[in-house]
């Protein structure tokens, strides 16, 4: 089983919609997530973590988690072109003592 | 803003040469990373280190891969007798509070062996 999962995508949205991410996670141990912003050949970028089930919210970006489904999303709203790139979720895994990575979703804004 | 240093940011080699990759975690921190990205693949956990000894390695970090902390703000990771699929982004990470708390990226060095 696959630790961290996510849709590879690729998902479009046009500019200004909300760009929904979706992630599962097989360590139901685990207790912090992350979202990471990697855009081509550049290295991954943090932009939320989230440590409780629910919603947490920065700026345009909002995180929720559900412990119980083992399952974290990212929206983001108001989508840009700028925020074309791949997202990816992130587990840190208890059983592990480490974090990892889904395969990302590649995310493209349509001007 | 800190910043994780990596260098070279582009290092070509010879199959079955050694290869070391440098690295400056932020200075405060205490926990060091190293992660890797074959093109188009996912990002790969490769091992942690803390208190200048191993704390968790993958089963990709075999006895070709080691670690080191040469000095106070250094952190390498040497690969010997380099393969073709060793080709890969390798980034270092660091975080002052563990893995637990997320940690910040290098931008990588982009490895290529040929």
């Amino acid at each position: 089983q696959k630790e961290v999962e996510q849709n590879s995508g690729p998902l479009s949205v046009p500019e200004g919609a909300i760009a929904s991410l979706n992630c599962t996670y097989s360590d139901r141990g685990s207790q912090s997530f992350f979202w990471y912003r990697q855009y081509s050949g550049k290295s991954p970028e943090l932009i939320m973590s989230i440590y409780s089930n629910g919603d947490k919210e920065d700026g345009r970006f909002t995180a929720q988690l559900n412990k119980a489904s083992q399952y974290v999303s990212l929206l983001i709203r108001d989508s840009q072109p700028s925020d074309s790139a791949t997202y990816l979720c992130a587990a840190f895994l208890y059983n592990n003592n480490d974090m990892r990575f889904g395969a990302g979703t590649r995310l493209t804004v349509k001007p | 803003e800190p910043e994780v240093t990596q260098t070279p940011s582009h290092q070509v080699t010879q199959m079955g040469q050694e290869v070391i990759l440098r690295c400056v975690p932020i200075s405060n921190h205490l926990y060091f990373y190293w992660y890797r990205q074959i093109l188009g693949q996912k990002v790969e956990f490769l091992v942690s280190f803390y208190n200048n000894e191993i704390s968790e390695k993958s089963e990709i970090f075999d006895d070709q891969f080691s670690v080191e902390r040469p000095d106070g703000s250094n952190f390498t990771l040497k690969i010997r007798s380099t393969k073709l699929e060793d080709s890969a982004m390798y980034f270092c990470a660091s975080s002052g509070q563990g893995a637990s708390y997320g940690y910040t990226f290098g931008s990588g060095t982009r490895l290529t062996v040929v």
